[in-house]
């Protein structure tokens, strides 16, 4: 199955500043992955659709890039209600498999 | 509004059986296929099952295969999970989530349920 790494597994961070998260594919998985925000309690939300294309109702401060095995999720101006776990996805293969997740804290 | 609602879950010993159901409404049920996603307290997400829009190909993560039997009644808009020979590591919040596709192998999930509690313990 493939595998996905996300780095880094927790960061905190200043409102109004900006992350980038990766996820690493153990395989080439084209444009297949996808990217969901889970805040406390709740249960996961679609946040990016194959690897770069936005979501309606998502900030535009939230974007996806790359292809193939590395990918990333850029947050800008980062805002309170930003602190979540944040997944990626990948259904180019079967399982679907989820990274470990990243978990971002708002100081 | 799309909405999706699991039920079923329930504090159980191991090696017993429980059914979760997710009732949906809001969108065409019988067009788009459905997942099952479990996520253990604290943990990360785990893929269960995924079962085509017709019922007729379904797909199992490897740790569920032989055990758990997904599946899905049109009529009524609902998705169903039989879990048997449950063990302690399948405690988890069960999420449904529906595909973006009809079929299960190649989509995002979007949206998902709130979630429904599987406690495995005697």
């Amino acid at each position: 199955e493939i595998v996905l790494t996300q780095s880094p597994d927790f960061q905190s961070v200043t409102p109004k500043a900006t992350i980038t998260i990766t996820c690493r594919a153990s395989q080439n998985i084209g444009n297949a992955l996808h990217w969901y925000q889970q805040n406390p309690g709740q249960s996961p939300k679609l946040l990016v659709k194959f690897a770069s294309q936005s979501i309606s109702g998502v900030p535009s401060r939230f974007s996806g890039g790359g292809s193939g095995t590395d990918f990333t999720l850029t947050i800008r101006s980062l805002e309170p209600e930003d602190a979540a776990v944040y997944y990626c996805h990948q259904s180019g293969i079967l399982p679907h498999t989820f990274g470990q997740g990243t978990k971002l804290e708002i100081k | 509004e799309v909405q999706l609602v699991e039920s079923g879950g329930a504090l159980v010993p191991p090696g017993s059986s429980l059914r979760l159901s997710c009732a949906a409404s809001g969108f065409s049920f019988d067009e788009y296929a459905m997942h099952w996603v479990r996520q253990a307290p604290g943990e990360g997400l785990e893929w269960v099952s995924g079962i085509n829009w017709n019922g007729g190909t379904t797909g199992y993560a490897d740790s569920v295969k032989g055990r758990f039997t997904v599946s899905r009644d049109n009529a009524k808009n609902s998705l169903y999970l039989q879990m048997n020979n449950l063990r302690s590591e399948d405690t988890a919040f069960y999420y449904c989530a529906k595909d973006i596709s009809s079929d299960f192998w190649s989509g995002w999930f979007d949206p998902w349920g709130q979630g429904t509690l599987v406690t495995v313990s005697s």
